[in-house]
């Protein structure tokens, strides 16, 4: 059973640097299709990229500039790092596996908050 | 990227039929099979009910279908449930090779 458990700090401070770590288990890092989606409070949901091939990416264009998602097989884990955050990022951050046409397993998701 | 169109909510009373709408362009959802549908309860992450615009994953319901027509893909949930209230998404592929989420639709049971 593949499951993944999202980790990071809750609160970041503006103009910041948001880190991420999605750990899973169940199945191989360096296989598939790995994501990074994020939900502001109260919002609909909104894609940040994908990881494959064991390290290849691509990014939703509003957040390229920004955004680096990486790998680390040794611990089977794979990483968001989302840079200059404002209080417009503040959002619950879910990472999840594309399986069966779709995004099939999610992690629990972790609320960021960014504030001073 | 937009996100996808969606209509804001729709409603039925138990054993009825609904169906979501999620209009995109023929860079997005017209142009490639990969639209799914996701449900999600308040709190909760979501769930993957039809992947590839038809086909449903092990252990959904089949009252659950998709499909598409155009630059239109849409979800049909019959049979309708008071545990089927809940914010539906769609999601698909681009022309880009990124993804883009529809703008969601809450469902509610009369």
């Amino acid at each position: 059973q593949v499951q993944l458990q999202e980790s990071g700090p809750g609160l970041v401070k503006p103009s910041e640097t948001l880190t991420l770590t999605c750990s899973v288990s169940g199945d191989s890092i360096s296989r598939n299709y790995w994501s990074w989606i994020r939900q502001p409070p109260g919002a609909g949901l909104e894609w940040i990229g994908f990881m494959y091939d064991g390290g290849t990416t691509t990014y939703n264009v509003a957040l390229n500039s920004r955004v680096t998602i990486s790998v680390d097989t040794s611990r089977n884990q794979f990483s968001l790092n989302l840079r200059s955050v404002t209080a417009a990022d503040t959002a619950v951050y879910y990472c999840a596996r594309y399986l069966s046409g779709g995004l099939a397993y999610w992690g629990q998701g972790t609320l960021v908050t960014v504030s001073s | 990227q937009s996100a996808l169109t969606q209509p804001a909510s729709v409603s039925g009373s138990p054993g009825q039929s609904v169906t979501i709408s999620c209009t995109g362009t023929s860079s997005d959802v017209g142009g490639y099979n990969s639209v799914s549908w996701y449900q999600q309860h308040p709190g909760k992450a979501p769930k993957l009910i039809i992947g590839d615009v038809g086909n449903r994953p092990s252990g959904v319901s089949n009252r659950f279908s998709g499909s598409k027509s155009g630059n239109t893909a849409s979800l049909t949930i019959s049979g309708l449930q008071a545990e089927d209230e809940a914010e539906y998404y769609c999601w698909s592929s681009t022309s880009s090779h990124t993804y883009v989420f529809g703008t969601g639709t809450k469902v509610t049971v009369l």
